[in-house]
């Protein structure tokens, strides 16, 4: 069975500093995967997604993930955080009929 | 593009109160409409999924006869959580996916937060 793991819980860092969030999944089968955000009391905004082609992917609001296949990774990255990013991010997997499998969130906290 | 709205966004009500909340994708249709429970500082857990015209299918552990759920037309499902208890007093949100493929991303509403008091 697919399942996401996000080994961060929470990440703090420091305004303008470079972050990344960290994603892996298991799959037997070709997967689809998705990084979303969500703001406090919001519904999820998707970031960015893979499904497949090159495995540097860029997103929305200056963010990028790497799909590695051999490591199982999908980590999303940004060069230079701002305040207004702090949110929880969730990465996700596509599955069969096209079912979201979710991890735990990891929350980002950007301090000045 | 690909606008979801959900609504009501938050709902306070007696318990056994039936409470209904609508998900309607504003520029697409959506064929599939997803509807997730969310608790405090946790992920999403799928509780079903919505194609238009036919029945919703539920995961594991959620009760049809507690939280039914219609997809009528491409662009709105509901979902009715009958006879509401204190227990069922959650964030709930629901998604909506343009077309039938699974590589297509979903598209979240911004969600209801049900108190049931």
């Amino acid at each position: 069975a697919q399942s996401v793991t996000q080994l961060d819980s929470q990440v703090p860092v420091f305004e303008e500093a470079p972050v990344e969030l960290r994603c892996n999944y298991s799959s037997s089968v070709s997967v689809y995967l998705f990084w979303y955000v969500q703001y406090p009391n919001q519904g999820l905004q998707l970031l960015l997604k893979y499904l497949s082609g090159s495995t540097l992917v860029k997103g929305i609001n200056g963010f990028e993930a790497e799909f590695n296949k051999s490591q199982t990774s999908f980590h999303l990255r940004k060069p230079s955080v701002h305040i207004s990013d702090t949110a929880e991010y969730f990465c996700a997997v596509s599955v069969g009929g096209g079912k979201l499998i979710f991890g735990q969130g990891t929350e980002l906290s950007v301090k000045p | 593009g690909a606008v979801v709205s959900q609504h009501p966004s938050r709902v306070i009500c007696k318990s056994g109160t039936s409470v209904k909340i609508e998900c309607r994708s504003l520029d697409f249709q959506a064929t599939t409409m997803f509807w997730y429970r969310q608790f405090p500082k946790q992920s999403l857990m799928l509780m079903a999924t919505s194609n238009e015209g036919s029945k919703a299918t539920y995961e594991q552990g959620v009760e049809k006869d507690k939280f039914l759920i219609n997809h009528a037309s491409l662009t709105l499902s509901t979902l009715t959580v009958t006879s509401a208890h204190p227990e069922d007093s959650s964030f709930y949100i629901c998604s909506a996916r343009q077309g039938a493929r699974s590589n297509q991303p979903q598209h979240f509403g911004d969600g209801t937060r049900l108190s049931i008091l």
